[in-house]
C-alpha cells in the first residue's frame, strides 16, 4: 500500500528517557513534516524537511531532533523526555511544487511520558 | 501569522440532517485549504482540498466552499449518518516559501441514530 507509516503506534516511557519515532513514506514525495497534536487536539507544525534539508523549525525545544537519512524517511528523536511531551505525533508528506501540495498524514504515534 | 478558527467546537445532530461546519482564517494569502477527518485514536484522512482559485469542491455527500475575501470556508455534509461522527479539521496552506499547514482546533461531530 502506498502510504505514510509511523512506528511505533504507541510509546510509553518514563521521564528522562530518550526515544525515537520513525516515519517512512513511499509516495515519492520530497517534503516531510512532523506535527504535534496536544491534549486539546490542536495540531501544530514542528519540523519540515525538503530533500533531506530542514526548511521549517518551529519553536521546538532542542531536545527534539529530526533526522532525514533520505527523502523517504524522517525520524524524530527526543532526548530527556518530559511530562509535557505527552501527545500524538503525526508525520506527513507532500510533493513540493505539485499542483495542489496536498499533504498526506501517517496514523500517528501516541507518546505517553510517565 | 495565520490563525485558523473552527466553530462550533462540538456539534450533535440527528441522523439525516444536513449540516455545515465553519472554518475562518486570518490571512487570505493562502495557496489551498484542506479539510480532514480524524476518528478517535486514528490519523487524519484528507476529505477535500480547495485551491485558492477555486470556490468549491465536492466529493459524494461532502461539499467544501472557499471565500478568500472573507477568510471563510465551510464544509457541508448532506444527509448525515452515524458513520460521519468524527472530528473535522480544516487547515490552511500558505502562499510563499513557508510550507506548513496551519490547523484549526476542529469540530467534533456526533450524528445520533
Amino acid at each position: 500500500d502506498t502510504a505514510v507509516s509511523q512506528t511505533p503506534k504507541y510509546l510509553v516511557t518514563q521521564m528522562g528517557n530518550d526515544k525515537s519515532i520513525k516515519c517512512e513514506q513511499n509516495l515519492g514525495h520530497d517534503t516531510m513534516y512532523w506535527y504535534k497534536q496536544d491534549s486539546k487536539k490542536f495540531l501544530k507544525i514542528m519540523f519540515s524537511y525538503n530533500n533531506k534539508e530542514l526548511i521549517i523549525n518551529e519553536t521546538v525545544p532542542n531536545r527534539f531532533s529530526p533526522k532525514s537519512p533520505d527523502k523517504a524517511h524522517l525520524n524524530l528523536h527526543i532526548n530527556s523526555l518530559e511530562l509535557g511531551d505527552s501527545a500524538v505525533y503525526f508525520c506527513a508528506s507532500s510533493q513540493e511544487g505539485a499542483y495542489l501540495n496536498e499533504q498526506y498524514f501517517g496514523p500517528g504515534t501516541r507518546l505517553t511520558v510517565t | 501569522k495565520q490563525e485558523v478558527t473552527q466553530i462550533p467546537a462540538a456539534l450533535s445532530v440527528p441522523e439525516g440532517e444536513n449540516l455545515v461546519l465553519n472554518c475562518s482564517f486570518t490571512d487570505s494569502a493562502i495557496y489551498n485549504l484542506q479539510w480532514f477527518r480524524q476518528d478517535p485514536g486514528k490519523g487524519l484522512t484528507s476529505l477535500l482540498l480547495i485551491q485558492s482559485s477555486q470556490r468549491e469542491q465536492t466529493s459524494g455527500r461532502l461539499n467544501a466552499s472557499l471565500d478568500k475575501s472573507s477568510g471563510r470556508s465551510t464544509l457541508y455534509i448532506a444527509a448525515s449518518q452515524p458513520g460521519d461522527s468524527a472530528t473535522y479539521l480544516c487547515a490552511a496552506f500558505p502562499q510563499g516559501s513557508a510550507r506548513q499547514l496551519t490547523f484549526g482546533s476542529g469540530t467534533q461531530l456526533t450524528v445520533l441514530p
